[in-house]
């Protein structure tokens, strides 16, 4: 079955940077584009970014736009975050999902999520 | 971007009970709309996507319907595993979710 494991969420001060990772199996990881989402404690989920199936394409909410950098290893079926400038407002649970309603397709229907990874911002 | 309002925020409800939640978007969205069910602690679940189609596996008192700007997450008869957090969420554009609406037990 689906299976993503998100690591690399710690406690980091602000203006400092931090590399998220998520281990994917039990599907073809390069048929599917994936995608970031993070909770803050307490709110609703936010769309962070996005990335095509083949690496080709990449989308960015505006609030991280010029801060972070997703990425895929297709050979490795792992997706990264990269997080640079953080702010006291990145703080929350960072998930990895598939797009995968449709392989190939960038639709942002999250049909399978991991279990997430903590990221705090804090001085 | 696109700004999706849920309501109610909270929901009271009884095992049973049909509940309808309801989710407007600042602009016509056509369809393209999906709902998650989150419990505490857990990831969430996508329910139904483009509106009104059921996820694979989501048991079928779950229903959904709208188009444009307004839309509705129907559960026929409540069920104990149903309380729950539902979060409708707009794909068309840069996706955003709404600010939830918290089903709990009467």
């Amino acid at each position: 079955q689906v299976q993503l494991v998100e690591s690399g969420g710690r406690l980091a001060q602000p203006g400092r940077s931090l590399r998220l990772s998520c281990a994917a199996s039990g599907f073809t990881f390069n048929n599917y584009g994936m995608t970031w989402v993070r909770q803050a404690p307490g709110k609703g989920p936010e769309w962070v970014a996005a990335i095509s199936h083949d690496g080709s394409h990449e989308y960015y909410a505006d609030s991280v736009e010029g801060r972070f950098t997703i990425s895929r290893d297709n050979s490795k079926s792992s997706l990264s975050l990269e997080m640079n400038g953080l702010r006291t407002e990145d703080t929350g649970v960072y998930y990895c999902a598939r797009d995968g309603i449709e392989p190939w397709s960038t639709l942002y229907y999250f049909d399978s999520w991991g279990q997430g990874t903590l990221v705090t911002v804090s001085s | 971007d696109i700004q999706l309002t849920q309501s109610p925020s909270f929901l009271s409800a009884s095992v049973g009970d049909r509940v309808t939640i309801t989710c407007r978007a600042s602009q016509d969205i056509s369809r393209y709309l999906a709902w998650y069910q989150q419990k505490p602690g857990k990831a969430p679940k996508l329910l139904m996507y483009v509106a009104s189609t059921l996820q694979s596996g989501v048991p079928s008192r779950f229903s959904g319907s709208g188009s444009g700007t307004e839309f509705t997450l129907t559960i026929s008869s409540l069920q104990p595993e149903d309380f729950a957090s539902y979060y409708c969420q707009q794909v068309n554009g840069n996706p955003t979710f709404g600010g939830g609406t918290k089903v709990e037990i009467k």
